[in-house]
């Protein structure tokens, strides 16, 4: 396991479809954040996991945005009925337990809605 | 409401230069400030500081905290064209206790030959 992976890397779809995005994050780690990144800014926070319970969500995350982490261990992030302005990269994170400890991303996902 | 302000957004220098990058935070729960550098993929981790004054060095990359003024700097002396990236500057704290990340916008840096 050599970091956290993120699947696909990019995607294109037209407005109104679904999209989910996996994100597979270090073994051993309990916590995994979901961030979505737009040009020219800072990555946003989404959402939080602490094992398979998602613990908190940014008020950013619109009801067309859910996320899921089951058995604690991948985590897969989905949105339904897609605008324009869901295009972004969305990264994911992850990291031990303990507030002393960094986080590790992967690639992203680059998600184009046209 | 927390945010993060990084300055400048954007420097260009040429190689041999040292820079000296900003950021300043207004986080509740403060816990530690992190610095990142992204090459257009992942973020790669670079420093933690969670303790005012003490400075973190690796290589030609150093930072230092200032808990009292609320801000970190990251410098880079002798700068190489391998340093052009975005610099992120960020702080774990908010609401909760989840370890959450909160950035700032980024500081676009261009090292010239």
């Amino acid at each position: 396991d050599t970091g956290v992976s993120q699947d696909p890397r990019h995607k294109i779809t037209k407005r109104g479809q679904n999209v989910t995005f996996r994100c597979d994050p270090i073994s051993e780690h309990n916590r995994l954040y979901w961030y979505r990144q737009t040009l020219g800014q800072g990555p946003e926070f989404l959402t939080y996991f602490q094992n398979e319970a998602q613990l908190e969500k940014s008020r950013l995350l619109s009801d067309r945005f859910s996320a899921e982490r089951p058995k604690g261990s991948f985590s897969t992030l989905e949105i339904q009925r897609t605008e324009q302005g869901d295009s972004a990269m969305y990264l994911c994170a992850s990291s031990e337990t303990g507030l002393g400890t960094e986080a590790f991303f992967g690639q992203g996902t680059r998600l184009t809605v046209v | 409401e927390d945010k993060v302000v990084q300055s400048p957004l954007s420097l260009v220098v040429h190689e041999g230069d040292t820079v000296t990058l900003n950021c300043s935070y207004e986080v509740t729960n403060f816990r530690s400030l992190l610095w990142y550098k992204q090459e257009k993929k992942a973020p790669t981790f670079l420093f933690m500081l969670t303790s005012s004054g003490i400075e973190k060095k690796s290589g030609r990359l150093s930072s230092i905290l200032d808990k009292k003024e609320l801000f970190s700097i990251l410098n880079i002396t002798a700068t190489q064209t391998g340093d052009s990236a975005v610099y992120l500057c960020a702080v774990k704290g908010g609401s909760g206790n989840t370890g959450k990340l909160i950035f700032g916008q980024g500081t676009t840096l261009q090292v010239k030959p």
